[in-house]
């Protein structure tokens, strides 16, 4: 059963524009939600992660949204760039335990 | 600061032979430790995770097995690859709440 459900499985956006990727949970014990960023034939790097006590958390120009009561959470990306193309995993855990990612979403931007 | 190291980038193996890959953690103590297997355009597979020396636990019945010889050193062995075992190893560390990547291994069963 997949923990945390991610979409959409790609996402094309022009240069500037904002890309939104949402994702879903079932576990309400989950306490840690990061988003992770992976280029071609790299690991995943910890982009940003938000806790379910506040609803948005920005750095730079990403951004999470998260929805408590729905169990939702989703990754804001403004003024997109090129360099911003790269696969991004949603992820939630709970103190201690594994984390649970997302099936990946394939970002793409053009220019 | 802590380190991963996660060796070798790339690997191509034959059917049937075995597999040895190996992540080391620099920086910390008593990591918990995973292996990941990623599927050309899927997600994140957990194949198995180890909270201490010795101790590993195996989320999927597979061709595979763990071991955690040292506190930092964490390993992925088969006795003989299938060809559905290609794909892209990563070992990752976590401790608190952030996780931690390798570099990954790129592994080519043919």
């Amino acid at each position: 059963q997949q923990q945390v459900k991610q979409s959409p499985q790609s996402l094309i956006v022009q240069k500037g524009g904002i890309s939104i990727i949402n994702c879903a949970y079932e576990n309400t014990a989950f306490d840690y939600f990061p988003w992770y960023q992976q280029f071609p034939g790299k690991g995943p790097a910890l982009l940003i992660a938000i806790r379910p006590d506040v609803s948005e958390k920005k750095e730079g120009r990403f951004t999470i949204s998260f929805n408590k009561s729905a169990k939702q959470f989703s990754l804001h990306i403004m003024d997109s760039q090129p360099g911003d193309s790269a696969t991004y995993f949603c992820a939630a855990s709970s103190t201690g335990n594994q984390f649970y990612f997302g099936t990946g979403t394939s970002l793409t931007v053009i220019p | 600061s802590q380190t991963i190291h996660q060796w070798p980038a790339t690997l191509v193996q034959p059917v049937g032979s075995p597999l040895s890959l190996e992540c080391t953690v620099e920086g910390t103590s008593n990591p918990n430790l995973y292996w990941y297997r990623q599927a050309a355009g899927r997600g994140l597979q957990l194949l198995f995770y180890s909270v201490g020396i010795g101790q590993i636990s195996s989320e999927v019945p597979q061709n595979l097995s763990a071991s955690r010889p040292q506190d930092r050193q964490f390993i992925l062995s088969s006795k003989k690859l299938l060809l559905s075992d290609s794909g892209f190893y990563l070992c990752a560390w976590k401790q608190q709440e952030e996780a931690f990547f390798g570099q990954g291994t790129r592994l080519t069963v043919v």
